[in-house]
This record gives structure tokens, sequence and C-alpha cells, in this order.
């Protein structure tokens, strides 16, 4: 099955600077990769997906890249804010038929004043 | 646009005891998920229903999980007996398709086994 990497699992960045979060998948059928964010005792939420044949992907401060080669992808958080601290988690579709989500272990982002 | 229903939200029991959580997924989605959330770690896959069949459900331990989506909309997820090590967040998820779409998740329910 999936296996889904994520580094680091703590990362703490000045605010306004930018914060990098890095994943690998093992499965190279999959070809869906979102990332959700998780406030401490909520759901998780999508906050941005890439799939298999899109290598970029961005939405105001936040982007993610895909290296399919390399079977890995990566989340950008620029000019971040205190409302970005949180728990981010990376997913990668299982393949093999079914779509449910293998999620990494999650990095906790703390944003510092 | 409703999201997902969950309930019990908490939930407190002892060891070898049963507990039962239902979810109501987004009105219109046929894939609904039940991931188990252990603190500090990532949503583990549970179970996946597309529609009332089951699709995958290759990490539910089945000797004391079951579930079931008889009417293709609601879902139970059942523990019995439960055991410390099932201490955690069931989070039920829903998505349109089985196809990569975007999957919703409801705001889960805590067990804590005692």
């Amino acid at each position: 099955g999936e296996n889904v990497e994520q580094h680091p699992s703590t990362l703490s960045v000045q605010e306004g600077d930018s914060a990098v979060i890095k994943c690998t998948y093992s499965d190279s059928a999959s070809n869906y990769f979102p990332w959700y964010k998780q406030e401490l005792g909520k759901r998780p939420q999508l906050i941005i997906d890439i799939r298999s044949n899109v290598g970029e992907k961005k939405d105001q401060r936040i982007a993610v890249t895909l290296n399919k080669t390399a079977k890995h992808f990566s989340l950008h958080i620029t000019e971040t804010q205190p409302e970005d601290s949180a728990v981010y988690f990376c997913a990668a579709t299982s393949g093999g038929g079914a779509d449910g989500l293998t999620f990494g272990k999650g990095t906790h982002l703390i944003i510092q004043p | 646009e409703a999201g997902v229903a969950q309930s019990p939200r908490y939930k407190i029991i002892e060891k070898r005891q049963s507990v039962a959580f239902w979810c109501n997924p987004i009105s219109g989605h046929a894939t609904l998920y039940w991931y188990q959330q252990i603190l500090g770690q990532g949503p583990k896959l549970l179970i996946q229903f597309q529609n009332n069949g089951v699709v995958d459900d290759s990490q539910l331990p089945k000797d004391r999980f079951s579930a079931e989506r008889l009417k293709g909309v609601d879902s139970t997820l059942k523990i019995q007996p439960a055991k410390l090590e099932d201490s955690a967040v069931y989070l039920c998820a829903s998505s349109p398709t089985s196809s990569g779409n975007t999957i919703y998740f409801g705001e889960g329910s805590w067990l804590t086994v005692v």
C-alpha cells in the first residue's frame, strides 16, 4: 500500500517569513495530493491540492509543487501570519483502485510573532 | 450547504464496552469514509463505502470494528469490545465520487477508553 513520509514534524518560523513542508510517497500510481490544515480540536480542512498532470499550483500565499519522478511534493506558505499556526497534513491517494487518502504524520507549524 | 454531521461528539467508555458512532454525509455524496486519528498522528483510513458497498476495509480491525451504510446515505461505525488503544478521534468524511475528488471531513467523534 501507499506510504507517505512528511518532514519536518515541527516547524517554527518568524511571522512574515516563508514555510516549506515536504512529503514523499511510495506508490507511483498515486495521482491526487491534497494538503489539509487542522487547528486544535477541529476537523482537517483542505487548503490546496494538486493532481499528477500538474507540476505546480498556487492560491494566494499558498503553493504546492509536485515532482512525479522523485515522488515528492511540497507545500509553500509565503508571508506567514499568526493564523497560519496549525498542524498541516499531506496526503496521497492509496492507488490500487480505491481512493481513500493515506496521510503523512503531520507538521506542527508555529508562527513566532 | 450542510457539512458532514457526526454524533456523538464525545464519548468516554470503559474497556471491553461497546460504542457506536453515526455519520450523515453531505447530501448527494456517494463516497463515505471513516478515519481514525490518534492524538499526534495523521488520520488513518478504516473503511470506504461507495454508495452502500464497501470499497476498502483493509485497515479495519474486523475482530472488533464493524461499519455499515445500509441505504447508501448514513453510516454507523461500531467498536465492540473497546480497547485502550482505540482512544482516538473518529472522523467521517465524504466526497462526490471516488475519483480523487475533494474529501470533506466532519468534526469527529472523540472517544476515550478508560
